[in-house]
């Protein structure tokens, strides 16, 4: 496949807790990028990182890139209810694909 | 920041009529533009892609026909669903990448369509 795939499909986790989540990929990429998308909503990006880049921090997001095992992960710490979501990574190129996503449910 | 806004957000309709979805892009121009399809618990699934003044390139398994988009300028694509049917029933959802953005910059997206069809 050419997107990113998504891992694990679902976490759910308390309030206050880390939730971390990984991409896999399988092609040479030029940035990574991860989007949330509320139910019913459409996505909105979160933060983009770029293949030279193995970190990047945005608030209470940190993102990892591993080229030389094509994979990303995605950390939020500190997790809200309001993070309840769905997830996902897309690859640049090809990133107008998008893999199943990790639903995260953060329980008050 | 880029804004999409896609209208309705909602739209019933009777089986058999045909519906119009509307992705403008607000403060940005986009020359492509993107439109999926949303299951239940699912991932977006891409219909198409949607060319400023070309014709739209349709992923494999979706009827052209059926689906009819038109990009007719550089803010605003449509997504036409004709004679719907209760298996079209499905959100949907668009995207627009900025025109002359830099590479791989992020995509804009809709707050997508729920279409209910009886």
């Amino acid at each position: 496949s050419q997107q990113g795939e998504e891992d694990p499909q679902a976490l759910s986790i308390q309030e206050g807790e880390n939730a971390t989540m990984n991409c896999s990929y399988k092609t040479s990429i030029n940035n990574l990028q991860w989007y949330r998308q509320n139910s019913g909503r459409g996505l909105v990006h979160l933060i983009l990182i770029r293949s030279n880049e193995r970190e990047k921090h945005s608030g209470r997001l940190r993102v990892t890139l591993d080229t030389s095992k094509k994979s990303s992960s995605l950390l939020i710490t500190a997790s809200r209810a309001a993070d309840t979501a769905s997830y996902f990574c897309a690859t640049v190129p090809n990133d107008m694909r998008f893999g199943a996503g990790t639903r995260l449910t953060v329980k008050p | 920041g880029a804004v999409v806004s896609q209208h309705p957000s909602r739209v019933i309709c009777k089986s058999g009529t045909s519906v119009k979805i509307e992705c403008r892009s607000l403060d940005f121009q986009a020359t492509t533009m993107f439109w999926y399809r949303q299951f239940p618990k699912q991932s977006l699934m891409l219909m198409a892609t949607s060319n400023e003044g070309s014709k739209a390139t349709y992923e494999q398994g979706v009827e052209k026909d059926k689906f009819l988009i038109n990009h007719a300028s550089l803010t605003l694509s449509t997504l036409t669903v004709t004679s719907a049917h209760p298996e079209d029933s499905s959100f949907y959802i668009c995207s627009a990448r900025e025109t002359g953005g830099i590479y791989g910059s992020p995509l804009h997206f809709g707050n997508g369509t729920r279409l209910t069809v009886t």
